[in-house]
């Protein structure tokens, strides 16, 4: 069993809709939890991390249960360029290895 | 502003070769991490560095080495290739600041034939 599991995805949602991917992670010791997005053959870029009160950028809205040891990311009025494999990743402290999921993709249609 | 920068982004070696790979970490960042993602799969850690000193080691086949030099940059060396190397390899720096987020460079596509 995989360290961060996810959504296998894909999702394949109109442009304006509103998505929600969920992520759960097995290490307790987790400290540190973030979202990437990744291109194509591109590398993984930091959308944002996610903190235990929650947080929002714009669109995109990341929320953590500790207790449940969930994490999640919501887009809202989706893009075409929002179009990507989302990674949830998880690592123990600053300084340490990032631990990826194995990502959701993400289509928007036109 | 300065990115990770990774040398060279396309690499294509026989199988038993030997590789190297380079990584310029982002200015003031003082940690360096290189990830292997095959096809298909999602970023596996092999080795980091912090102030040139090995901080974690992964995933990384003994055939691989790698070390952190005084201007902060990273070369992993690669030997004995084998076909199952075949990936890209990331090079990620973190800040001294807030050694939690870490930035990826383009990578390094290596194929070996």
């Amino acid at each position: 069993r995989k360290e961060v599991e996810q959504d296998p995805g894909p999702f394949n949602v109109p442009e304006g809709a509103t998505v929600a991917f969920n992520c759960t992670y097995s290490n307790s010791a987790s400290q540190s939890f973030f979202w990437y997005r990744q291109d194509c053959r591109k590398e993984p870029k930091l959308l944002m991390s996610v903190y235990s009160s929650g947080n929002e950028d714009g669109r995109f809205t990341a929320q953590l249960n500790r207790a449940s040891q969930y994490i999640s990311l919501l887009i809202r009025d989706s893009k075409l360029s929002d179009s990507a494999t989302y990674l949830c990743v998880v690592n123990k402290a600053g300084n340490t290895p990032l631990v990826f999921g194995k990502g959701t993709r993400l289509s928007v249609i036109a | 502003a300065a990115g990770v920068i990774q040398s060279p982004r396309h690499l294509i070696k026989e199988k038993r070769e030997t590789a190297t790979l380079k990584c310029y970490p982002i200015p003031r960042h003082d940690t360096v991490y290189w990830y292997q993602q095959g096809p298909g799969q999602d970023p596996q850690f092999l080795i980091s560095f912090y102030e040139k000193m090995q901080s974690d080691k992964g995933s990384i086949p003994d055939r691989f080495s790698a070390q952190q030099f005084s201007d902060y940059h990273s070369e992993l060396n690669m030997s004995s290739l084998e076909l199952g190397d075949s990936a890209l390899y990331f090079c990620a720096s973190s800040p001294r600041e807030t050694r939690n987020e870490q930035f990826f460079g383009p990578g390094t596509r290596l194929t070996v034939l």
